[in-house]
């Protein structure tokens, strides 16, 4: 069965401070893929980034970076000199092969202050 | 380029009235589409799921229903609405697996 953990449930940080928000999936396919969305205040969800199982390398894009690993089935992401804007929750999500629907971590609520 | 419409933004209803929630997508043909609540916990519950015209898979068992009358039109609805039906919904659509949902900007439904 698949599942995606976001231990952490509230992250608080200071304006231009780095944050790393954690994710640790389970899953027993060899092919799957992952996903970050971000929640703001508005309610909308973003998507931010998929990465498939067979494609380990790092992705940075502006101040987001992630980063993927497969040994210890972690998919992390880091905002490095957070902003005001910044704020929102974050989802970890999770898709296998076969499987139409994703299956979404609980999230994690970012709170920047400046 | 595609796009998803949900509508309304906001709704305010009486306990035990009717619930329509409608969401389209343009742009793209045979999407799979979704049908998520957001309860004040924060965790995005999967309602519904459909990968073509009149199917539709149920994952939890409740007041709810949903419809595909067209291959881009998902409907939620409710005959009488309970005051746990309240909260945040959201529409999605994919192109199958490993695409990754685009959402509609949501509905907030408040029973009364």
């Amino acid at each position: 069965a698949q599942k995606v953990t976001q231990a952490q449930t509230e992250i608080s940080v200071v304006e231009k401070e780095d944050v790393t928000l954690d994710c640790v999936y389970e899953t027993r396919d060899t092919t799957y893929y992952l996903f970050w969305y971000k929640q703001p205040p508005s309610g909308e969800l973003v998507f931010l980034i998929r990465r498939n199982s067979f494609d380990e390398q790092n992705e940075i894009s502006g101040r987001y970076s992630w980063n993927f690993q497969k040994s210890t089935s972690s998919f992390n992401f880091t905002i490095t000199a957070s902003q005001v804007v910044d704020s929102a929750v974050y989802f970890c999500a999770l898709s296998e092969v076969g499987y139409s629907t994703l299956t979404f971590g609980k999230g994690t609520m970012l709170l920047v202050s400046p | 380029s595609q796009t998803i419409h949900q509508w309304p933004a906001t709704l305010v209803q009486p306990v035990g009235s009717p619930l329509s929630l409608e969401c389209t997508v343009e742009g793209t043909s045979n999407p799979n589409l979704y049908w998520y609540r957001q309860a004040a916990g924060r965790g995005l519950q999967l309602l519904f799921y459909s990968v073509g015209i009149g199917q539709i898979s149920s994952e939890v068992p409740q007041n709810l229903s949903a419809s595909r009358p067209q291959d881009r039109q998902f409907i939620l609805s409710s005959k009488k609405l309970l005051l746990s039906d309240s909260g945040f919904y959201l529409c999605a659509w994919d192109l199958g697996t490993g695409h990754g949902y685009t959402f509609g900007s949501g509905t907030r439904l408040t029973v009364v």
